[in-house]
């Protein structure tokens, strides 16, 4: 499987600390995406980083990607309850295909 | 939020019987996609469609079958219920500039007794 593994896979924390996943995974790939899934709900789309790319900030999300070790990070900084969530990593990989390969996510729980 | 809908948006079913779920968007998008979502595996990707009567099998095919006889609607068909397939069920669509992001619909939970 090209499956993204998203590590942790459950995170706690408290209000207003900063939480960080990773997302590794096994080939090369065009752009990896992280999503949002709120209980209940679809997922969303957070942030696209690009394989030429290394930093990329939207707001208080900022996220990495170390193509030379296959990995990428998401930080979120000064957490809130709000951000309460799943949140998984979505991997491109080149070769003519455009969809997303999803991995199992890391449970956020953010304590107000 | 992209403008999709699903419906139903709860389904109980029994083993054996068809059931067929929908998708519409009005982003006129061309990319339709079908995810099922259960505990401990993520999303995975059942079938897709990159254009009015084009699909493409994904990675958990088996069972399923899809229609898209109209931009806007994608058709999810199980020809015959089985318990496995009790799951959580996404639509997604992408296209335009951003083709590579996904809109998520809202997710239809299925129970097969």
């Amino acid at each position: 499987s090209q499956q993204g593994e998203e590590d942790p896979q459950a995170l706690s924390i408290q209000e207003g600390e900063n939480a960080t996943m990773n997302c590794s995974y096994k080939t090369s790939i065009n752009n990896l995406q992280w999503y949002r899934q709120n209980s209940g709900r679809g997922l969303v789309h957070l942030i696209l980083i690009r394989s030429n790319e290394r930093e990329k900030h939207s707001g208080r999300l900022r996220v990495t990607l170390d193509t030379s070790k296959k990995s990428s990070s998401l930080l979120i900084t000064a957490s809130r309850a709000a951000d309460t969530a799943s949140y998984f990593c979505a991997t491109v990989y080149p070769g003519g295909s455009y969809i997303p390969t999803f991995g199992r996510g890391t449970s956020l729980i953010v304590h107000p | 939020d992209a403008g999709i809908t699903q419906s139903p948006r709860h389904k109980v079913t029994e083993t054996g019987t068809p059931v067929t779920l929908r998708c519409h968007q009005t982003e006129n998008h061309r990319y339709m996609y079908w995810y099922r979502q259960d505990p401990g595996h993520g999303l995975r990707l059942i079938h897709y469609s990159y254009g009015v009567k084009d699909t493409d099998k994904g990675e958990v095919s088996d069972g399923y079958s899809v229609s898209r006889s109209k931009t806007e609607d994608f058709l999810l068909t199980l020809e015959s219920a089985t318990s496995s397939q009790t799951s959580v069920y996404f639509c997604a669509i992408s296209g335009g500039e951003n083709y590579n992001e996904q809109f998520f619909g809202p997710g239809t939970r299925l129970t097969v007794l």
